[in-house]
């Protein structure tokens, strides 16, 4: 099956702090999803962006499938983006998502 | 804002005992699916649905078992719990059509068999 690598696994900020959070993918995938779960399990769906590039707020994300990776961009990071945040791939013919292992963000004021 | 609501938010249990953990959604949503998550780990599909009457088994083997009798409604249970069901269970729902469309979380219900 497809195989989906997040990095880096673990990534801690100072509040105001910019990051890049990548997702690497084995395979061509019908759409792309980032996720982000705070410290209380709530998972939130940040983007769905099978190719191209979206933005929301301080947030956006950039898809380039031909080379099978995904980019999420957090500008002026807030302690509220802390959590995890998942990146999840649906294969061609297969109607269901798989997930990375996450990226762990700590921000810190 | 999604609308899918999952009870109870956390169940404390013995061993032995069935178990039956809900999910609904107000969105008209065809597809339903069912996710294991350890703590701090990635999420695991266990069942999912494409609409009434439909149901699959995920790609993680589990012991449970679902039903999809009604649109907005995929309980999940378990006949006989044991402590290797401890774990997060999270619900989830996508509209119809091809591929899976975006799909919006409940907030999960946190399982622990004593």
């Amino acid at each position: 099956g497809i195989q989906v690598e997040q990095s880096p696994p673990d990534l801690i900020l100072q509040e105001g702090a910019n990051s890049t959070l990548r997702c690497n993918f084995s395979d061509s995938v019908n759409n792309l999803q980032w996720f982000h779960q705070n410290p209380w399990g709530q998972l939130i769906n940040l983007f769905y962006i099978p190719s191209g590039t979206k933005q929301n707020g301080r947030l956006s994300a950039t898809t380039v499938a031909t080379e099978r990776y995904s980019l999420l961009y957090i500008s002026s990071s807030q302690t509220t983006d802390s959590g995890v945040y998942f990146c999840a791939v649906e294969e061609y013919g297969f109607q269901k998502l798989v997930f990375g292992t996450g990226t762990r963000l700590l921000v810190s004021p | 804002e999604a609308d899918i609501y999952q009870t109870p938010r956390y169940l404390v249990i013995g061993t032995g005992k069935k178990i039956t953990l809900e999910c609904s959604q107000t969105m008209g949503h065809d597809k339903m699916y069912w996710y294991q998550q350890d703590p701090g780990m990635e999420l695991h599909l266990i069942h999912y649905s494409y609409g009434v009457n439909s149901t699959e088994k995920g790609d993680l083997s589990s012991e449970s078992t679902v039903s999809r009798i009604r649109t907005e409604h995929f309980p999940l249970t378990l006949e006989s719990a044991r402590p290797s069901h401890t774990s997060q269970y999270l619900c989830a729902s996508s509209e119809f059509g091809m591929g899976t469309g975006p799909q919006h979380f409940g907030d999960g219900t946190r399982l622990s068999i004593l």
